[in-house]
């Protein structure tokens, strides 16, 4: 089984600021990793995926997000944050191969102008 | 990318009544469909895995009597929320895997449920 752990339920930065968003998991096994974002009012959407390879992983609007699997983590990054990027965000785990997501308790993501 | 929609979007009820979220795949098929739900300021938790042409798989603590799931086709998956009481009140997300290998979930936009 595993779990995941969201360090920070709210995170408040000014725009253009940097910001990490903290998440740890624990498993028996070899995992995929997720985040996922949701703006106000709307679904779940991809950020991006660690399922293999490099540990460094990028989405198409400024976030990164690394894999240490010495410390279990996945943090999420972006050096200068938008005021658009105020959202939710889900870090989740799974099982390689598996399809079930585990979510972690959410990080709320806001930015002040 | 793929699409999942439900419906409705919204829904208010009266305590004792049932009602039925659906879960669509809207250009691809999907064997297997993920029930969640999200209560306020929470995080998801995963409530049943909907098989096409087989019974759902519950997760612990998830009243299958309650939560019917019927998984209709290859791209619809249904949830009925039976004698729904105000405690049931909260956002219910599908999802559904694509296709391919190391494919990731898609999420439906969520029904919101209100009991009064």
């Amino acid at each position: 089984a595993q779990s995941v752990t969201q360090l920070d339920s709210q995170v408040p930065v000014f725009e253009e600021a940097p910001v990490e968003l903290r998440c740890n998991y624990s498993s028996s096994v070899s995992v995929y990793l997720f985040w996922y974002v949701q703006y106000p009012n709307q679904g779940l959407q991809l950020l991006l995926k660690y399922l293999s390879g490099s540990t460094l992983v990028e989405s198409i609007n400024g976030f990164e997000a690394e894999f240490n699997k010495s410390q279990t983590s996945f943090h999420l990054r972006k050096p200068s944050v938008h005021i658009s990027d105020t959202a939710e965000y889900f870090c989740a785990v799974s099982g390689v191969g598996a399809q079930k997501l585990v979510f972690g308790q959410g990080t709320r993501l806001t930015i002040n102008p | 990318g793929a699409v999942v929609s439900q419906h409705p979007s919204w829904v208010i009820c009266k305590s004792g009544t049932s009602v039925k979220i659906e879960c669509r795949s809207l250009d691809f098929q999907a064997t297997t469909m993920f029930w969640y739900r999200q209560f306020p300021k929470q995080s998801l938790m995963l409530m049943a895995t909907s098989n096409e042409g087989s019974k759902a798989t519950y997760e612990q603590g998830v009243e299958k009597d309650k939560f019917l799931i019927n998984h209709a086709s290859l791209t619809l998956s249904t949830l009925t929320v039976t004698s729904a009481h105000p405690e049931d009140s909260s956002f219910y997300i599908c999802s559904a895997p694509g296709t391919g290998p190391k494919e990731t979930q898609y999420f439906g936009p969520g029904t919101r449920l209100l009991v009064l």
